[in-house]
């Protein structure tokens, strides 16, 4: 069965600092791993995706994700956040079958200081 | 493009009534529509998958006699909280994949229910 670890439940950075948000993951074979942001009472925005291929992925608003197979691991990272980054993170993956269900990492809340 | 939408967004009902929350892809043919149930600071728990014209394949502990999925046509799927408790109060979304990119599902906006 796959699985998803975000191991940081809350992350805390200031504006204009680097950010990385740890995902590892669990799948007998290449998975499909996505990135999802929710700000409360929201539901989820994509912010960007691995299917193949370029193993550094490009998302939207500044965002970026890199898959390694030998860590298992695809973490997120932003080189300066901004205020309005702060929300809920969620990391998941979906096997490669015609639309697989996924399945969320616990999650990663971000607050960013002014 | 790939927008989906949830009906209502919030709603309150009294204990013991059943309530109705619509899931719509606007502009896309939704082959396959999931329900996810959130808890308040947690992640999300995928309750059913259902495929259009066929029934819903319910996640190992969720109640098919409680929540009812019907997904009627390519752009509608609903769910129905049957004799709803305060135990069901959450938030519920729904998510749609088609032949716009069949790896990707497509998120609704979640719908709050408060059951008193």
């Amino acid at each position: 069965a796959q699985s998803v670890t975000q191991p940081d439940i809350h992350i805390t950075v200031s504006e204009g600092a680097s950010l990385e948000l740890r995902c590892n993951y669990s799948y007998g074979a290449t998975p499909y791993l996505f990135w999802y942001v929710q700000s409360p009472g929201q539901g989820l925005q994509l912010l960007l995706k691995y299917f193949s291929g370029d193993t550094l992925v490009q998302g939207i608003k500044g965002f970026e994700a890199e898959f390694k197979r030998s860590q298992s691991s695809f973490n997120l990272r932003k080189p300066s956040v901004h205020w309005s980054d702060a929300a809920e993170y969620f990391c998941a993956v979906a096997g490669t079958g015609t639309a697989s269900k996924l399945t969320f990492g616990t999650g990663t809340r971000l607050q960013v200081t002014l | 493009g790939a927008v989906v939408s949830q009906h209502p967004s919030w709603v309150i009902c009294k204990s013991g009534t059943s309530v109705k929350i619509e899931c719509r892809s606007l502009d896309f043919q939704a082959t396959t529509m999931f329900w996810y149930r959130q808890f308040p600071k947690q992640s999300l728990m995928l309750m059913a998958t259902s495929n259009e014209g066929s029934k819903a394949t319910y996640e190992q502990g969720v109640e098919k006699d409680k929540f009812l999925i019907n997904h009627a046509s390519l752009t509608l799927s609903t769910l129905t909280v049957t004799s709803a408790h305060p135990e069901d109060s959450s938030f519920y979304i729904c998510s749609a994949s088609g032949r716009v990119s069949y790896n990707e599902q497509f998120f609704g906006p979640g719908t709050r229910l408060t059951v008193l």
